[in-house]
């Protein structure tokens, strides 16, 4: 499998829910970052957490990694409709920074 | 300040026809990055240019496929003799400078590129 996969590959949950969504990866990286996409549409930056940090927040977004696990997670508290998308993690690699490795994604489906 | 701008959006092409995919970086970028997403898939690093430059084109199929970024105007990917398999949405991002460390690269809105 490749860097970067997420789990699960969907998740349907009530409005007010939580969510969380894991991406496991495989080599040393720089930083991680998380992105949303709506269907048809392209990607939205949402954070990106370096590999020296362990929790970040950015509203109702709270991502943290794991580098001795190789994994991060995304949650998303108190879930709203317009929350419904396709969530991806991207790596970079320490020798080709330049260069983001995407998981297959999570689609969230979030019910009203 | 535009975002990256990509174009065209949709694109339908008849097998053994060429398609040819337009990138703006945003305003002071660069550096710019092709990415490709088939249905149901994240996306996949194609190739990375400077202006003039091609830095890393390690993701691009060797054949059929190339891209350039020219001194003056936009980025292009363009696909020769357009397969079925080509089907898929092409991603434009850019950073104003190498890598992504402590800096966001920043995406297009695609061009989703449908082979008949």
């Amino acid at each position: 499998s490749q860097q970067g996969e997420e789990d699960p590959q969907a998740l349907s949950i009530q409005e007010g829910e939580n969510a969380t969504m894991n991406c496991s990866y495989k080599t040393s990286i720089n930083n991680l970052q998380w992105y949303r996409q709506n269907s048809g549409r392209g990607l939205v930056h949402l954070i990106l957490i370096r590999s020296n940090e362990r929790e970040k927040h950015s509203g109702r977004l709270r991502v943290t990694l794991d580098t001795s696990k190789k994994s991060s997670s995304l949650l998303i508290t108190a879930s709203r409709a317009a929350d419904t998308a396709s969530y991806f993690c991207a790596t970079d690699a320490r020798d080709s920074s330049y260069k983001l490795i995407f998981g297959s994604g999570t689609r969230l489906l979030v019910r009203p | 300040n535009a975002g990256v701008m990509q174009n065209p959006r949709h694109l339908v092409r008849r097998r053994g026809q060429e398609a040819r995919l337009r990138c703006s970086p945003m305003k002071g970028h660069s550096h710019v990055y092709w990415y490709r997403q088939l249905p149901e898939e994240g996306l996949k690093f194609m190739v990375y240019l400077q202006k003039e430059n091609i830095i890393d084109e390690s993701g691009m199929p060797k054949e059929r496929f190339s891209a350039e970024f020219p001194k003056e105007g936009p980025s292009i990917l363009r696909i020769q003799q357009v397969v079925r398999g080509d089907s898929a949405a092409y991603f434009c991002a850019s950073s104003p400078g190498r890598g992504t460390s402590g800096s966001t690269i920043y995406f297009g809105e695609g061009s989703w590129l449908t082979v008949v």
